[in-house]
């Protein structure tokens, strides 16, 4: 089966960077991927890795090291609205094409 | 991005009544939905995965019968918690993806149930 670990909680201040880390046990791995959960809210898509390196997209980045099984979301220049359940999440090859299974989430909280 | 639409967002009932959760993807044709639980602070723990056309695949654990999930168009999935009781009281959120390498999942904004 699948397993991600990753931190319960991370605090941080306005500004701030932040690292979210993720370690992973998977039978077949077809990437990693970072989604954000605001309370109440829905899950939504931040990256994807799929090959070594980083990944930039604006304030966030993700990097993934294969050998190592693991990978990483960096998010700079943090703000309150960041403040969020991060999780982290690879595919399932044993059951749907698409199935996801999600790390047990990172709550960040940011402060003023 | 897509758009996957989730209704009702929360709902209330008794005890022993069934509610039904619809979720649509409202600009793809998605084969495959799939439904979570969800408790405060913790996870999306994967319940079934919703195959338009064919039976749902039920997680190790849950009652298929107690959750019945139809799934009769492209667009649309509809998880129903039969005999509701209150330990069913939970966040329920399903999901679609595209069709892409990067196997994006678009999440409904979830329900709230509460059953008294």
């Amino acid at each position: 089966g699948q397993s991600l670990e990753q931190p319960s909680e991370v605090t941080a201040v306005e500004g701030a960077i932040v690292q979210i880390n993720c370690t992973y046990q998977t039978s077949g791995f077809y990437g990693l991927s970072w989604y954000q959960q605001h309370d109440g809210g829905a899950p939504t898509f931040l990256s994807y890795n799929a090959l070594d390196g980083l990944e930039e997209t604006g304030r966030f980045s993700s990097f993934l090291s294969r050998s190592d099984s693991y990978g990483y979301l960096l998010l700079q220049e943090l703000q309150m609205k960041d403040s969020a359940s991060y999780f982290c999440a690879v595919r399932d090859p044993s059951g749907s094409a698409r199935q996801l299974t999600f790390g047990s989430g990172t709550q960040l909280t940011v402060l003023p | 991005g897509a758009v996957v639409s989730q209704h009702p967002s929360r709902v209330i009932c008794k005890s022993g009544t069934s509610v039904k959760i619809e979720c649509r993807s409202l600009d793809f044709q998605a084969t495959t939905m799939f439904w979570y639980r969800q408790f405060p602070k913790k996870s999306l723990m994967l319940m079934a995965t919703s195959n338009e056309g064919s039976k749902a695949t039920y997680e190790q654990g849950v009652e298929k019968d107690k959750f019945l999930i139809n799934h009769a168009s492209l667009t649309l999935s509809t998880l129903t918690v039969t005999s509701a009781h209150p330990e069913d009281s939970s966040f329920y959120i399903c999901s679609a993806g595209d069709r892409g390498t990067k196997n994006i999942q678009y999440f409904g904004a979830g329900t709230r149930l509460s059953v008294l």
